[in-house]
């Protein structure tokens, strides 16, 4: 059974970076089938995926136009965990913050299937 | 405003069907047999209930059931009961922004 375990501080102070980091059991960082998400959600904007990175031979990142410049998603090996990076940040930015993981098996099938608990983070002074 | 449009709210009575739909665009919904429902209770994670369209994750009542014509997806509830009060949400994936959302429908047991 895969888990996604959630870590980070709830509040962040306006024009600072958001760091949070999500360690996986029960499945690799590294498994050439899936992808780790970033997804958060808002009464403002609601459901909104940030980016994900994932392992096909070597690391791929990718990101929502949304948050392309502010944004870093990195894997870490190490200790089995993927962390996210938020620089900038606004009120905007106050959400419940998701990890997520997607599984690939296209074209059969293709889907979220995992989720963190979330974290909601408040970006206030 | 989210990409994939669900109507607010849906209300039936027990033992019911209820269809809730998920509307999207050539990008997703109608370019892709990868739409999902999720189910959520308030505080916590999004719960997978469909996906792929029309197939069911292990644990999932089969009174759930999902289905897809052109650009507009489907999740049907049949046999409604209390416990399935909840907001649901459908996803897509998308050949823009990969994951895309509707902004979610609170169904109601009356």
């Amino acid at each position: 059974q895969v888990e996604l375990q959630q870590s980070g501080p709830g509040l962040v102070k306006p024009s600072q970076t958001l760091s949070l980091t999500c360690a996986i059991s029960g499945d690799s960082v590294s498994t050439n089938t899936v992808a780790w998400n970033w997804i958060r959600q808002s009464p403002a904007r609601g459901l909104e995926w940030l980016g994900r990175t994932w392992f096909r031979s070597k690391w791929y990142n990718e990101y929502a136009e949304s948050v392309k410049s502010r944004i870093t998603i990195k894997p870490d090996t190490s200790k089995n965990q993927f962390s996210l990076q938020l620089k900038s940040v606004t009120p905007e930015d106050t959400a419940v913050y998701y990890c997520a993981r997607d599984n690939d098996q296209q074209p059969v099938s293709y889907y979220v299937d995992v989720w963190g608990k979330g974290t909601t983070v408040t970006v206030s002074s | 405003q989210s990409a994939l449009t669900q109507p607010p709210s849906v209300s039936g009575s027990p033992g019911q069907s209820i269809t809730i739909s998920c509307t999207g665009t050539s990008s997703d919904v109608d370019g892709y047999n990868y739409v999902s429902w999720y189910q959520q209770d308030p505080g916590k994670a999004p719960k997978l209930m469909i996906y792929d369209v029309t197939k069911r994750p292990s644990g999932v009542s089969n009174r759930f059931s999902g289905s897809k014509s052109g650009n507009t997806a489907s999740l049907t509830i049949s046999g409604l009961q209390a416990e399935d009060e909840a907001e649901y949400y459908c996803s897509s994936y998308s050949s823009i922004s990969t994951w895309v959302f509707g902004g979610g429908t609170k169904v109601t047991v009356l």
